[in-house]
């Protein structure tokens, strides 16, 4: 296994237009995180799942997010109607169990003009 | 909030030691982790605390102490290579919390 794996890498969007970034983590962990970093800042938390289930979301997140995991493998962020102040790296990373190290991906650079 | 403060920039020299202090005001948290990361590239793991002590892995070490609400990160033997930003995290339960990094400049 290589490792958590992120795509697209980079995305332009224009204001208004919806995205979605996909995560495929490291194969027997069942853990999932979504976190956000922007520049000269550390990685902020987004939402969590458990295999399926998608056991918290940050206030950070408004109703435009939206995040899946349907099988318990991949999971996917979408970005509605998306706004400048949504340009951002968008970082996956999953781990073992809760107390384990999470792994990261590479992370999709968001770019809304 | 964790509040978790680490300096900005340091600058070292390379074969030099240089330790990066985290400080943070917390009730409680699971442990303490610590990330490099370089530039564009995802945060990859260093060291992790859970006990108040010192972690030794080869260059890297990790001190923490709960009741001074401090950690540190030693790196020894510095390369050029170990220019990077360098997170402390706190993890609660299942969250990171993120510092905002610190930048590490070895000049040979």
């Amino acid at each position: 296994d290589t490792g958590v794996s992120q795509d697209p890498r980079h995305k332009i969007t224009k204001r208004g237009q919806n995205v979605t970034f996909r995560c495929d983590p490291i194969s027997e962990h069942n853990r999932l995180y979504w976190y956000r970093q922007t520049l000269g800042q550390g990685p902020e938390f987004l939402t969590y799942f458990q295999n399926e289930a998608q056991l918290e979301k940050s206030r950070l997140l408004s109703d435009r997010f939206s995040a899946e995991r349907p099988k318990g493998s991949f999971s996917t962020l979408e970005i509605q109607r998306t706004e400048q102040g949504d340009s951002a790296m968008y970082l996956c990373a999953s781990s073992l169990d809760t107390t384990s190290e999470q792994y990261f991906g590479p992370g999709t650079r968001l770019t809304v003009t | 909030g964790q509040n978790i403060d680490q300096p900005t920039e340091m600058t070292a020299t390379e074969g030099a030691i240089v330790q990066i202090n985290c400080t943070y005001q917390t009730s409680g948290f699971n442990g303490l982790f610590w990330y490099q990361q370089h530039a564009g590239e995802a945060p990859t793991f260093l060291s992790y605390n859970v006990l108040d002590g010192l972690e030794e892995k080869g260059r890297f070490s990790s001190f923490l102490s709960r009741s001074k609400g401090y950690s540190y990160l030693l790196l020894k033997e510095l390369q050029m290579k170990d220019s990077a930003s360098y997170l402390c995290a706190l993890l609660d339960d299942y969250k990171l919390s993120f510092g905002a990094g610190t930048t590490v400049t070895v000049r040979a």
